[in-house]
């Protein structure tokens, strides 16, 4: 299975100001179909999961454009501009290039 | 507006089963594959496996095999997910998931093992 790699933590950041949180997969999530299966995932605090990114770099429906993301294969990162109150929580990224649908361990952000 | 709507939490006995609903609604069921998500306390996200609910081909996670049952009701546009030989380790919050990229998400059911 492919393994997704993620810090448990953020660098602390202030309101206002960027976040950035990586994510590592253990194999190239770059299909033959140009496509990457990488995903984002945002669980606020007693809420479930929410889409924030699909297919690496795409905006999910009614997500603020503070947030993107890019990366290569195996390498990516989700960007946060300006960060909000709201944005608190426990990132997840996730693939599904293969059967088995796989999630990071997730990267909760950290506020100053 | 899609919306999953999950059944109440479960408190059960080891070596006991449970049966968890996932009721669809603001779209039609048989248009996504179902999903399942485990989360244990303080813990991260299992994808546990899928069925398609027009033709209830299922898919499961090879470490969830043994153990659960994934089942789907078009008339009613519910889908079931059956734990069995419960254990300590199944006490989680199980999530049903979706739409495409898992767009959609249920409420999640709380499920407690203890004797």
């Amino acid at each position: 299975d492919i393994v997704m790699t993620q810090a448990a933590f953020s660098n602390p950041v202030t309101l206002g100001t960027s976040a950035s949180i990586s994510c590592r997969s253990s194999k190239s999530l770059l299909h033959s179909n140009g496509i990457t299966y990488l995903y984002w995932y945002l669980q606020k605090p007693g809420q479930s999961p929410q889409l924030l990114i699909y297919q690496m770099s795409n905006l999910a429906s009614g997500v603020p454009d503070r947030f993107s993301s890019s990366g290569s294969g195996t390498d990516f990162t989700l960007r946060i501009s300006r960060v909000e109150a709201e944005d608190v929580g426990v990132y997840y990224c996730a693939q599904n290039l293969e059967l088995i649908f796989t999630f990071g361990s997730g990267t909760k952000l950290e506020i100053k | 507006q899609v919306q999953l709507q999950q059944s109440a939490a479960e408190l059960a006995r080891p070596g006991a089963s449970v049966k968890m609903s996932c009721k669809a609604s603001g779209y039609t069921f048989t248009s996504y594959t179902m999903h399942w998500v485990k989360q244990r306390p303080g813990q991260g996200l299992e994808w546990i496996g899928y069925i398609n609910p027009s033709s209830g081909y299922t898919e499961y996670n090879q470490k969830f095999k043994d153990k659960t049952t994934l089942t789907a009701d078009k008339s009613s546009s519910t889908a079931y997910m059956q734990l069995s030989s419960l254990t300590s380790e199944d006490s989680a919050v199980y999530y049903c998931a979706t739409g495409t990229w898992f767009a959609y998400w249920g409420q999640g059911t709380l499920v407690t093992v203890s004797a």
